[in-house]
């Protein structure tokens, strides 16, 4: 079956342009994440989706980030006034509730 | 919050030797503990996780084993090949509706020589 789907999968925007990354989850699964990965940092946690329950938010770096999911499936990931610390590779993953997440392939966001 | 340590960070083998990544963790409340292999390109894979109530858990080739008390986990590769050559990541989470909120490992690079 289809996978956790990142759209697009390479990004490139000037410095101060707002960005948004999509995410198509397996369908039938309730939670949704956000991972950033980055050559300093490794992999982190950024959102978490679950259900209809409001999103742990705890891991997004700035006010600049921000998530949402719509009628419980898709989500865009996005960040406004992009800085060059901003790039890195935006991983999404989804699971059935309290089970293994799956990732996406992610997509790599380049700030120029 | 949870750290997670990772060792070694590159870790070189022959084919058909064994390999072994150990992670330590911080925060005695974490109870799930998976690992995953990511390929160049692509995102994390799943190869084998651990619950707490568990010491040891083997699939085919790999292996994990967890130390509650010292808090420290371990993957074992036995008879390596050249295709398990990736990059590997330990993480650890607090369980319930936290399941997926991982904390990773800085990542071991294994290289198996042919």
């Amino acid at each position: 079956g289809a996978g956790v789907s990142q759209s697009p999968s390479n990004k490139v925007t000037e410095k101060g342009k707002d960005v948004e990354l999509r995410c198509d989850p397996i369908s039938g699964h309730t939670a949704l994440y956000w991972y950033r990965q980055s050559l300093g940092q490794g992999l982190e946690f950024l959102i978490y989706f679950q259900g209809n329950s409001a999103p742990d938010k705890s891991g997004l770096p700035s006010d600049r980030f921000s998530a949402e999911r719509t009628g419980g499936s898709v989500s865009t990931l996005t960040i406004q006034r992009t800085q060059q610390e901003d790039s890195a590779v935006y991983l999404c993953a989804s699971s059935a509730g309290a089970s293994p997440l799956h990732f996406g392939n992610g997509t790599r966001l380049t700030v120029t | 919050g949870e750290n997670v340590e990772q060792h070694p960070s590159t870790l070189s083998v022959q084919e058909g030797d064994s390999a072994v990544i150990k992670c330590t963790y911080s925060d005695s409340a974490s109870n799930y503990f998976p690992w995953y292999k990511q390929e160049l390109g692509k995102g994390p894979q799943l190869i084998i996780d651990i619950r707490s109530n568990v010491g040891e858990k083997k699939d085919q080739r790999i292996a994990v084993t967890l130390n509650k008390t010292a808090k420290h986990f371990s993957l074992h590769i036995t008879e390596t090949q050249p295709e398990d050559s990736a990059v590997y990541f330990c993480a650890a989470a607090g369980g319930g509706t936290s399941y997926g909120k991982l904390t990773f490992g800085q990542g071991t690079i294994l290289t198996v020589h042919p």
